[in-house]
C-alpha cells in the first residue's frame, strides 16, 4: 500500500466549475500537508500548505484536512484552463523532514 | 528573489559513466533536499541536508549515489557507474529550516543511454 494515494485521473471539469482533488495518507502521525502544481515538463510549484484540521483558503484554492480520516483535499473554484496540470499531494511524516508524494492527479479544465 | 537553481538542465550520459548534478538553494535556506521523479510518478526522496551535514540519506537507492554540501549552500549529487534505470528528473528543493515549506528547482533531466 502506497503511503500517499491519489486518483491519477484525468479529472475533467468545465471552465468555471469547482475542481475537487483528493488525497489519503497512511502515516497517522503526519503533521504537515502540501499541495503542489506541476505543469508538463516543469517542476512542482507549492500552492498550499495546511497543518491543522479544517479548511484553509487562499484565493481560488481551499485546502481541507481531516486527520481522523487521514484525508486531505484541494478545491479549486472558478477553474480556468490555465489550472490544467498535475496536482501532487505531499505529506511530511512524524519522523524526518522529507516529503512523501502521491502519484498526482491530472486535472483538465475545458473551455 | 532568486529561486532554487540546478545545473545542468539536461544531461545525457552513457551507461557506466560518472555524473554530477548541482543545486544552488534559495539564499539563506539551511535545509536542502534531493528528490528523483520518474515519468508519471510523484517525486521520491533521496537525501536531506541540514547545513553541511546529511541529516537523512535513507532514500539513496544504493552506494552508487552520493551527495555533498561542503559549505552549507551549494550541493552536488554524484552518481557513479550510471545505469539506464537511473534515468529520471532529479529535483532539488530547499526550505528556510527543516520543517518549513520546500521550494523546488527546475530539475535536471538525466538520460543514461
Amino acid at each position: 500500500q502506497k503511503e500517499v494515494e491519489q486518483n491519477s485521473g484525468p479529472l475533467s471539469v468545465p471552465e468555471g466549475a469547482i475542481a475537487s482533488l483528493n488525497c489519503t495518507y497512511s502515516d497517522r502521525g503526519s503533521q504537515s500537508f502540501f499541495w503542489y502544481r506541476q505543469y508538463s515538463g516543469k517542476s512542482p510549484e507549492l500552492i498550499m500548505s495546511i497543518y491543522s484540521n479544517g479548511d484553509k483558503e487562499d484565493g481560488r484554492f481551499t485546502a481541507q484536512l481531516n486527520k481522523a480520516s487521514q484525508y486531505v483535499s484541494l478545491l479549486i473554484r472558478d477553474s480556468q484552463p490555465s489550472d490544467s496540470a498535475t496536482y501532487l499531494c505531499a505529506v511530511k511524516g512524524n519522523a524526518g523532514n522529507m516529503l512523501t508524494f502521491g502519484g498526482g492527479t491530472r486535472l483538465m479544465v475545458k473551455p | 528573489g532568486a529561486g532554487v537553481s540546478q545545473t545542468p538542465s539536461n544531461k545525457v550520459t552513457e551507461k557506466g559513466k560518472y555524473v554530477e548534478l548541482r543545486c544552488d538553494p534559495i539564499s539563506g535556506h539551511t535545509a536542502l533536499y534531493w528528490y528523483r521523479q520518474s515519468l508519471g510518478q510523484g517525486p521520491e526522496f533521496l537525501i536531506y541536508f541540514q547545513g553541511t551535514g546529511a541529516a537523512d540519506d535513507s532514500g539513496l537507492p544504493n552506494d552508487r549515489f552520493f551527495a555533498v554540501r561542503p559549505e552549507g549552500s551549494v550541493s552536488t549529487l554524484k552518481i557513479q557507474r550510471t545505469e539506464r534505470g537511473d534515468s529520471a528528473v532529479y529535483l532539488c528543493a530547499s526550505s528556510l529550516t527543516g520543517p518549513d515549506e520546500q521550494y523546488f528547482g527546475p530539475g535536471t533531466r538525466l538520460t543514461v543511454t
